[in-house]
């Protein structure tokens, strides 16, 4: 069956280090794979999206790669803070039809 | 800019009574799309209009759900009746582009509603 798989335990670092979540699925082929955040009562924010055609994207602290043969995408947070305390959320996208479909996401809590 | 803008952002209603949810896009955004998060499960798609019509509306869990949006600006969610596993997290996201291949596909959410059905 189709699955999306996030670490459902959370992931506790300390500041300044580097945050690296995981997002492994099976059975479905994405032509684009997301990285969203979501802070407690709002709305999932954007981060970054990755094509199938790309192995590696950066955009400030921040840091995805896509490995489409072992079906995972590796988020990096560099030089962590406690600001980056939230729930990251991995997205797939383009496998039929135009809907995303999310994981269930992983709680990052950085320690100052 | 103003965001995407979701009201209520609480409802709480009997069983057998009828909600309706409603979302105001990004203005200049055909795409709309609208998602729910049942408790402790992971966020699923609903459906997706361009414009004023629905393009995908394969994740709508049955015919006592009806959205729409008159016109390609805000869009309604209707419950009718509600029953007691509909209560969750109703998001709605806008985006201006469709395909993934274009910088402009990036996905703005609104702050959802918490519908309670008791």
């Amino acid at each position: 069956s189709q699955k999306i798989e996030q670490n459902s335990e959370a992931l506790n670092i300390q500041e300044g280090k580097t945050a690296t979540l995981t997002c492994n699925y099976t059975n479905y082929s994405p032509a684009y794979l997301q990285w969203y955040r979501q802070d407690p009562g709002r709305g999932p924010v954007f981060l970054l999206l990755i094509r199938e055609n790309e192995k590696e994207k950066r955009k400030e602290r921040l840091k995805v790669t896509f490995d489409t043969t072992l079906k995972q995408s590796l988020f990096h947070i560099t030089a962590s803070q406690p600001a980056d305390s939230a729930t990251y959320l991995c997205a797939l996208g383009g496998t039929g039809g135009f809907k995303t479909i999310f994981g269930a996401g992983t709680r990052l809590f950085v320690k100052a | 800019e103003a965001g995407v803008t979701q009201f209520p952002s609480h409802s709480v209603i009997e069983k057998g009574q009828t909600v309706t949810l409603r979302c105001d896009p990004i203005s200049g955004h055909d795409n709309l799309y609208w998602y729910r998060r049942v408790m402790g499960k992971e966020i699923k798609f609903l459906l997706h209009f361009v414009k004023e019509s629905k393009q995908d509306e394969s994740g709508m869990p049955n015919n006592r759900f009806l959205a729409e949006r008159t016109g390609g600006t805000y869009s309604t969610l209707k419950v009718q009746p509600a029953e007691l596993e509909d209560s969750g997290v109703y998001f709605c996201a806008s985006s201006q582009r469709t395909l993934a291949f274009s910088d402009r596909t990036e996905a703005f959410f609104g702050q959802g509603t918490r519908l309670t059905v008791v």
